[in-house]
């Protein structure tokens, strides 16, 4: 599975817009990208998936350059309730296997 | 959508006593169920992946004589944590492998909400 790197934690204000971005240099053909929300003590939860170019969805958009070694999750408007770690990962897929968490980036909405 | 149930949310034991955490796919099949483990301010940490009628896989380090894990049927899954002990205090989560989210290109991982095991 391809590694990832995301900023450890990230502020701002409520009503902006947040952008997280994810480093995959080493993305295989065959991987996807897809980002996950996490609330103290709750399970992660599945906001968007991509391969490339653009993807949006009611939550979320999902930015990927040409060369997928990156990606951006982007966040419009954020609340207060957007406060939550978000996880980018980087694989196949399938079923079969379970996920390799990085660390997370940790956004802290602010009023 | 899919939804995992997990049971129960939260468990307080005494030490050398054994928990069980049962993890239930509501509305769909699931042959593979996963475990993971979150100790807090860190991320989750894939404990074994279980798949129905066969016996689970666990990842390096996981010790499977602590960790039990039974997936009897396509929509349960359990863990039982043996001799509990103060350092397997942690936050425990399972994930069934299922219909894919809406926007999903390969298969769904949902996840349940967790259950918080305190052992005192």
């Amino acid at each position: 599975l391809a590694k990832t790197t995301q900023p450890i934690s990230m502020d701002s204000y409520e009503g902006q817009e947040v952008n997280i971005t994810c480093s995959h240099n080493n993305i295989a053909t065959n991987d996807y990208i897809t980002w996950y929300q996490q609330f103290p003590s709750q399970g992660p939860r599945f906001i968007i998936q991509g391969y490339k170019t653009k993807v949006t969805n009611e939550v979320a958009s999902l930015f990927i350059p040409a060369d997928r070694k990156s990606s951006t999750l982007s966040l419009p408007r954020v609340s207060l309730s957007d406060t939550a770690v978000y996880y980018c990962l980087v694989g196949p897929g399938g079923g079969a296997d379970g996920l390799t968490f990085g660390k997370g980036t940790h956004l802290i909405i602010q009023p | 959508g899919a939804v995992v149930s997990q049971h129960p949310s939260r468990v307080i034991c005494k030490s050398g006593t054994s928990v069980k955490i049962e993890c239930r796919s509501l509305d769909f099949q699931a042959t593979t169920m996963f475990w993971y483990r979150q100790f807090p301010k860190q991320s989750l940490m894939l404990m074994a992946t279980s798949n129905e009628g066969s016996k689970a896989t666990y990842e390096q380090g996981v010790e499977k004589d602590k960790f039990l894990i039974n997936h009897a049927s396509l929509t349960l899954s359990t863990l039982t944590v043996t001799s509990a002990h103060p350092e397997d205090s942690s936050f425990y989560i399972c994930s069934a492998s299922g219909p894919k989210a809406r926007g999903q290109y390969n298969y769904g991982y949902t996840f349940g909400s967790g259950t918080r095991l305190t052992v005192v």
